[in-house]
């Protein structure tokens, strides 16, 4: 079975602060994504990567960075925290080839105040 | 502007009856739909997809209709069963490369 692995399940971080979240995939896949989930708005992409050192804007990458420095390991950067970044993030890996389905980790509830 | 739409945050169904969960999409250039269900604290899994070439997709208790010219797709559930109670996710693909866009989702009870 894949398995997608957040380092933090809930965290609670002060406005400013600096905010790293890890996700490990153990599959070999190729792509990876960071999606953050908000009551109403479902599941929106922030960042995705299609390969070691690629990255690609989602569609709300605004106050994020990532990084993916090995294939396995995708990491969402939060510069500095603001309150409205309080939200469930979720990462997600698939294979390069199409299937359209992703597998997601079990999710990072983060708190900012 | 979101092109995937869930306009029913919520369902309640009884135990053995159909759950009928809808979704709409406004990019014609979506070819590939699916089915995500969430528990709470946990991540979104996989339920059901559906190509565009297709209009129905059936997985056991689970199936999904697309209705392309309307652009509309339906996931419905039988029997319902409690175990089915959760958020349900549509969610559409045009690219090829997983940038899933989802809709805002559906919770779904199913009382005995």
């Amino acid at each position: 079975d894949v398995k997608v692995t957040q380092s933090s399940r809930y965290l609670v971080k002060r406005t400013g602060e600096k905010v790293f979240l890890e996700c490990v995939q153990d599959m070999d896949h190729e792509n990876m994504f960071w999606y953050r989930q908000d009551p109403g708005l479902g599941l929106r992409l922030i960042y995705f990567s299609y390969d070691v050192k690629m990255k690609e804007k989602g569609d709300i990458p605004e106050g994020y960075s990532v990084s993916r420095e090995k294939k396995e390991r995708f990491s969402l950067i939060l510069e500095s925290a603001s309150t409205n970044q309080t939200s469930m993030y979720l990462c997600a890996s698939t294979p390069a080839r199409r299937t359209g389905e992703l597998f997601f980790g079990e999710g990072s509830r983060l708190t900012v105040l | 502007d979101q092109q995937v739409k869930q306009n029913s945050p919520s369902l309640s169904v009884q135990e053995g009856r159909i759950s009928i969960l809808n979704c709409d999409y406004t990019n014609s250039m979506f070819d590939y739909f699916l089915w995500y269900k969430k528990y709470p604290a946990e991540g979104p899994t996989f339920l059901i997809s559906i190509s565009s070439i297709k209009d129905k997709n059936e997985d056991g208790r689970f199936t999904v209709f697309l209705n392309k010219s309307a652009k509309h797709l339906s996931l419905h559930i039988v029997p319902s069963q409690p175990g089915d109670s959760a958020v349900y996710f549509c969610a559409a693909d045009a690219d090829s490369w997983g940038k899933l866009q989802f809709g805002a989702g559906t919770q779904v009870v199913v009382t005995p």
